[in-house]
Order: structure tokens, then C-alpha cells, then sequence
């Protein structure tokens, strides 16, 4: 069974004060790693999806690297419109060889002070 | 372009009584996905469809949940009867598998579903 653990919970940034979230997985060979931001009241928006160890995705402010236990976002100098929670989401194999679907972390709620 | 839509947005119903939550997919996506959204268990996949065909119904909670779509643009959820235990925010997802390409799912607003 594939498993994902993020951390922290929650962060509380300052406007400009860059840092990093964490996706923590254990699958039996991934198909993908994948990262969606979810506002409040709303549903979860992709962002980025990762297949191999050392691949990096960027969009913005944020960059998501992959390494074969955990992944990162990192959140560069940070805007209050960043406040969001963010959901980390791998795709492993079964024992059939077939493809599971996503199975979702926690998220952390990022919240971005000016 | 139109997402994802859902109906109701929300739904506020008595113990017993029977809940339909609706999907219409983005135009084209072959593929179908009802998640449950709570504060204890996250995110939850329930069930999915690939052209109208429910292909893994493992994540249904137990047999008061049923999920159908007759066609390629409707899918609904049905709960029936409904406990307290169910309020959550139900998602509905949709995706392409056709061409290959990477897997992510769209998502629309979700129906927040109250039980009392």
C-alpha cells in the first residue's frame, strides 16, 4: 500500500521568507509523484508532476524536486497570495504489475504574512 | 473552457434520508474519480471510471454508497441512507488517459455535505 506523509502540518511565513515543504512516500515503485495546491472552499489545482530521482519542476515561485524517498517544494521569497495547502499525491504499482491511483498526503497549510 | 462541475455545492440533510451528489466531467476526459475530503482521513479516493466503467469501487465506504455514469458527461453519487459519519466535502475529478502524457486530475468545487 502506498503511503505519504507531509510535513510540516502548517507554516507561517513572512512575505519574502522562502522555505521548503515535505512530501515523504513509500510505494512499491513509482509511477509519479505529484504535487496540487488547494485553496479554501475550493478543489485541489495540479501543479507539477515528478516520474524519476533528481527531475526538477518549476513554476513561479515554486520548484519541486524528487529524490527516490521524498520530495520538496520550495517556495521562493513568498507572496501573501501563496497561502494555500498543499497536497502531495504518489502514484505506485500493484503486485499485478498494473498502476494504483493516487493516494494523497495530509497537505501543509501554508500561510504567507505581509 | 469549462472545469469540472458539481452540484450541489452544498447539502444539508436528516440522518436516514437519501443523498444524490452530481458530476458533469470536463468535456473529452475519459476517466472519472469520486474523492472524500475530511479533516481526520484527508483526501480519499472512492471510486473511479474509465468510459463509464467503474473499474476499482474499493474505496466506497460500504454498500449505502453507490456511484453511477451513464454516459460520458454525468456521474452521480449516491447515499443512501445517510449518517452523520458521511458529512465531508465530496470531490469529483476528471482526467484523459487517451495519448499517453502525465496523470493529473482536474478537479471540481466539491459538494460539502452536512448530515444531522
Amino acid at each position: 500500500e502506498d503511503q505519504v506523509t507531509q510535513s510540516p502540518e502548517a507554516l507561517r511565513l513572512q512575505e519574502g521568507e522562502s522555505s521548503s515543504l515535505n512530501c515523504s512516500y513509500t510505494v512499491s515503485g513509482l509511477r509519479g509523484l505529484f504535487w496540487y495546491r488547494q485553496d479554501p472552499g475550493k478543489g485541489p489545482e495540479f501543479l507539477f508532476t515528478l516520474y524519476s530521482a533528481g527531475e526538477e519542476k518549476e513554476k513561479e515561485r515554486l520548484k519541486a524536486t524528487l529524490t527516490k524517498k521524498e520530495s520538496f517544494l520550495h517556495i521562493t521569497a513568498p507572496k501573501p497570495e501563496d497561502s494555500a495547502t498543499y497536497l502531495c499525491a504518489v502514484r505506485g504499482f500493484k503486485s499485478s504489475g498494473s498502476a494504483r491511483q493516487l493516494t494523497f498526503g495530509s497537505g501543509t497549510q501554508l500561510t504567507v504574512l505581509p | 473552457d469549462a472545469g469540472v462541475i458539481q452540484s450541489p455545492r452544498h447539502e444539508v440533510t436528516e440522518m436516514g434520508q437519501e443523498v444524490t451528489l452530481r458530476c458533469k466531467p470536463i468535456s473529452g476526459h475519459n476517466s472519472l474519480f469520486w474523492y472524500r475530503q475530511t479533516m481526520m482521513r484527508g483526501l480519499e479516493l472512492l471510486i473511479y471510471f474509465n468510459n463509464n466503467v467503474p473499474i476499482d469501487d474499493s474505496g466506497m465506504p460500504e454498500d449505502r454508497f453507490s456511484a453511477k455514469m451513464p454516459n460520458a458527461s454525468f456521474s452521480t453519487l449516491k447515499i443512501q441512507p445517510s449518517e452523520p459519519r458521511d458529512s465531508a466535502v465530496y470531490f469529483c475529478a476528471s482526467r484523459t488517459s487517451r495519448g499517453g502524457g502525465s496523470y493529473e486530475q482536474y478537479f471540481g468545487p466539491g459538494t460539502r455535505l452536512t448530515v444531522t
